[in-house]
Order: C-alpha cells, then sequence, then structure tokens
C-alpha cells in the first residue's frame, strides 16, 4: 500500500464550479501536511499547508481528518487558472522527508 | 531572489553515457534534495542532504547513481552509466529547515532527461 493515495481524477468541472477531492495516508504517526500545485511541465509548488483546525486561503479550503486519516481540498469559484495536477504531501514523524502522492489532476473548462 | 537552479534543462544522450545533473540551491538553505519523477511512479525521493552531508539516499535506485554536494551553493546528481528507463524529470529542492516543520521546500524548473 502506497503512504499517499489520490484520486488521480481527472476533475473536468466548469468554470465557477467548486471542485473537491481528498488524499489519504497509510502511517497514522503522520505530523504534517501540504497541498502542492503542479502545472503542466512545470515544478510543484506550495499551495497550502493542512491544519488540523482546516484552513483556508481564498478560494481555497483544507481539511485534515485525523481519525480517517485523509485531508481535502476544496476549490469554490473554479478559474480557468487553476486547472493543474495537486500534489498531496504528508510528513511523518521523526521523518525529515515529505511524501508526495500521484497527484489529482483538475481541468477547468470555460 | 534566485529560486533554486539546475542544469541543464533538457538532456538527450545515448545509453551507456554519463549524465550529471547540477543544482544550486536557494542561498542559505541547508537542506537539498533530489526527486525524480516519472509518470508511473510520480514523484519520488532521491537522496537528500542537510549541512553538505548525504542524510538518507535509500531512495537512489541503484549504484548507478551518485549525488555529491561539496559545498553549501551546489550539488550533483550522477547516472553512469545511463539506462532508457532512468528518463524522467530530476527536481532539485531546498528548503531553510527541516521540512514539515513549517519549513516549505521550494523546487527548481527541473532537468529533463531522454536517454535513448
Amino acid at each position: 500500500r502506497k503512504e499517499v493515495e489520490q484520486d488521480p481524477g481527472p476533475f473536468n468541472v466548469p468554470e465557477g464550479a467548486t471542485v473537491a477531492f481528498n488524499c489519504t495516508y497509510s502511517n497514522s504517526a503522520s505530523q504534517s501536511f501540504f497541498w502542492y500545485r503542479q502545472d503542466c511541465r512545470k515544478e510543484p509548488k506550495l499551495l497550502m499547508s493542512v491544519y488540523s483546525s482546516g484552513n483556508e486561503d481564498g478560494r481555497f479550503t483544507a481539511q485534515l481528518n485525523r481519525a480517517s486519516q485523509y485531508i481535502s481540498l476544496l476549490i469554490r469559484d473554479s478559474k480557468l487558472s487553476d486547472s493543474a495536477t495537486y500534489l498531496c504531501v504528508v510528513n511523518f514523524v521523526n521523518d525529515y522527508k515529505l511524501s508526495f502522492g500521484a497527484g489529482t489532476t483538475v481541468t477547468v473548462r470555460a | 531572489d534566485a529560486g533554486v537552479i539546475q542544469s541543464p534543462r533538457h538532456e538527450v544522450t545515448e545509453m551507456g553515457q554519463e549524465v550529471t545533473l547540477r543544482c544550486k540551491p536557494i542561498s542559505g538553505h541547508d537542506y537539498l534534495f533530489w526527486y525524480r519523477q516519472t509518470m508511473m511512479r510520480g514523484l519520488e525521493l532521491l537522496i537528500y542532504f542537510n549541512n553538505n552531508v548525504p542524510i538518507d539516499d535509500s531512495g537512489m535506485p541503484e549504484d548507478r547513481f551518485s549525488a555529491k554536494m561539496p559545498n553549501a551553493s551546489f550539488s550533483t546528481l550522477k547516472i553512469q552509466p545511463s539506462e532508457p528507463r532512468d528518463s524522467a524529470v530530476y527536481f532539485c529542492a531546498s528548503s531553510l529547515g527541516a521540512p514539515g516543520n513549517g519549513n516549505t521546500i521550494y523546487f527548481g524548473e527541473g532537468s529533463w532527461l531522454t536517454v535513448v
């Protein structure tokens, strides 16, 4: 079983729609959680960290559910520029490595 | 501010040749990472350094791969001899402190390697 698993999608949504997707992690001792964004043929870039209480950054909302071992990302009022692959990233206790999921592809259409 | 700088950006080489990828981390960052990304396996951590010292190279696939960090501003990833299955995007990344402890990893633009 992979340490971090994501639905690869693609999620095809119209502009203005809301899209949400999850990521599950296998190690209950996981400590830190992040969402990275990767555009086609570009490097991954940090989108947002995920805090236990959940957090929001503009149109983006991230949630953490430790009991069920998943994190989620919700994008409201989707823009064409939101089209990208979203990588779920987990850091485990006493391990300085980050483990990346394979990514969820979102395509926003006009 | 300059980000993580990688070279070459693209390389096409023949099987059996030596490939050297280079990376300059962000100044002041004391963690440096080498990742490989493929469609089949996603992003994989190959090796990481802390203060120029290799800490974990368990992700290095074979003895054909080696990495060095002779100083705080330069690292290399070498593949010798290269094979077609090494074709991938190789990302170098750096962070100011331990990842996950509130420290963001910043990626370079990647080196796109094709071995024919």
